[in-house]
């Protein structure tokens, strides 16, 4: 099972853009078929999708995030990114990075997660 | 999108207690739904996928069942190492959707 870890800042000022990375350890990102995610969960509250890309760049975003999401991956240093731009307070979150079950949107792997808070 | 809703959003129970908690997906989604427990400040864990699969190392007390719109999940036996919160996942279409949560307590 790979390892996936959240890096990125913690504090991000409303309007402006978020930005994390998840590394990927102990597998190689580029194995076809594989859609990586990302997933956050506003502080005492349930999960949501933001969207999900494979290593082409092929993509699947949410559109309740109404254009704001871009994710990209770079298979040479093994990692995926998110960026969501226009941030407001309820974008204050923990962030979670995700692998799902080859070929399926089920999560398997997770990060442990990185508490993102847009405040001035 | 296909809403799930998750009922009941908590739980009481004892140690040993049978726990039941069910998912409504507003449209038929055949046997796509995946079941994820919690526990604070950690991430969720896989427990169930294709409604009724469990995941490996995952203890034979838990159980999912359904297909179409409804679906459970059951802990029998419940075990102090269960008290969590746990959430359904539709994983039929996109957008991907979750439940609300149903957070089991120690009663």
């Amino acid at each position: 099972q790979p390892h996936l870890q959240e890096s990125g800042p913690g504090l991000v000022k409303p309007s402006e853009t978020l930005s994390l990375t998840c590394t990927v350890s102990g597998g190689s990102i580029s194995n076809s078929g594989y859609y990586w995610g990302w997933i956050r969960q506003p502080p005492g509250k349930g999960l949501e999708w933001i969207g999900s890309s494979d290593y082409t760049g092929s993509t699947y975003y949410s559109p309740s995030l109404k254009g704001r999401v871009t994710i990209s991956v770079d298979t040479s240093k093994n990692q995926f990114s998110l960026r969501l731009s226009s941030v407001t307070a309820a974008d204050t979150a923990v962030y979670y990075c995700a692998r799902p079950r080859l070929g399926f949107f089920d999560w398997v792997t997770w990060g442990p997660g990185t508490l993102v808070t847009v405040s001035s | 999108d296909i809403q799930m809703t998750q009922s009941p959003s908590s739980v009481s129970a004892y140690v040993g207690d049978t726990v039941t908690i069910t998912c409504r997906a507003s449209q038929g989604i055949s046997r796509w739904v995946a079941w994820y427990q919690q526990k604070p400040g950690e991430a969720p864990k896989l427990l169930v996928y294709t409604a009724s699969t469990l995941q490996s190392d995952v203890p034979s007390r838990f159980s999912g069942s359904g297909s179409g719109t409804d679906f459970t999940l059951t802990i029998s036996s419940l075990q102090s190492e269960d008290f969590a919160t746990y959430y359904c996942q539709q994983t039929s279409s996109f957008p991907l959707t979750f439940g609300g949560g149903t957070k089991v307590e120690l009663k």
